[in-house]
């Protein structure tokens, strides 16, 4: 599986965009990257996932270079709630395996 | 529709004592996995099950058992518990006959064990 590395924490103010980024150098060609969302005492929430370009949904975009060794999750006009540890994931769909968390990157919003 | 149900939400028990976590999965879903998450870390993996049957095991060691119904229920059992087994226990579930890992995961809010 592909080892990740994001940054242990990030700050930011409300209404600004926050952009975080995973490396992930040994990226397989069937891999996807995924990111999480978790708040404290609760389970991981699924973001968003893409494969390679640009991937935007209701909540966040998901920049993928060419070669795929890295990726950005951005946050557009963060607000207090968005504090939480975010999660960068990269999986195959190989039978077997299993999705695997790294330390994740903690997110502090300060108005 | 009910999301992945975790019980109990929080759980105390002795050194040396056997427990029993249980999970339900989001309706639709087949595969079960289970992950430690010990405070200020990312999860775990420990196992996940599929058919009723472990599919994919982590590194943890044989105290940490499981089992899946027929109804794709399922259950982690953990023997001779020790301080370091402390945690948040998380339960995931998702729709990918055990083999996708790009499937999205459903996670549970987990039940917080603490062993004294």
């Amino acid at each position: 599986l592909a080892k990740t590395t994001q940054p242990i924490s990030m700050d930011s103010y409300e209404g600004q965009e926050v952009n975080i980024t995973c490396s992930h150098n040994n990226i397989a060609t069937n891999d996807y990257i995924t990111w999480y969302q978790q708040f404290p005492s609760q389970g991981p929430r699924f973001i968003i996932q893409g494969y390679k370009t640009k991937v935007t949904n209701e909540v966040a975009s998901l920049f993928i270079p060419a070669d795929r060794k890295s990726s950005t999750l951005s946050l557009p006009r963060v607000s207090l709630s968005d504090t939480a540890v975010y999660y960068c994931l990269v999986g195959s769909n190989q039978a077997g395996t299993a999705l695997i968390f790294g330390k994740g990157t903690t997110l502090s919003v300060s108005s | 529709d009910a999301g992945v149900t975790q019980s109990p939400t929080h759980l105390i028990k002795t050194r040396g004592q056997q427990v029993t976590l249980r999970c339900s999965p989001k309706s639709g879903h087949d595969t079960v996995s289970w992950y430690q998450q010990a405070l200020g870390q990312g999860p775990q993996f420990i196992f996940q099950y599929y058919e009723e049957e472990e599919r994919q095991r982590g590194n943890f060691p044989d105290r940490f058992s499981g089992h899946q119904y027929p109804n794709y229920s399922s259950e982690l059992n953990v023997n001779a518990l020790l301080l370091g087994d402390s945690a948040l226990y998380l339960c995931a579930s998702s729709f990918g006959r055990g083999q996708r890992t790009n499937e999205k995961l459903f996670f549970g809010s987990g039940t917080q064990l603490s062993v004294l």
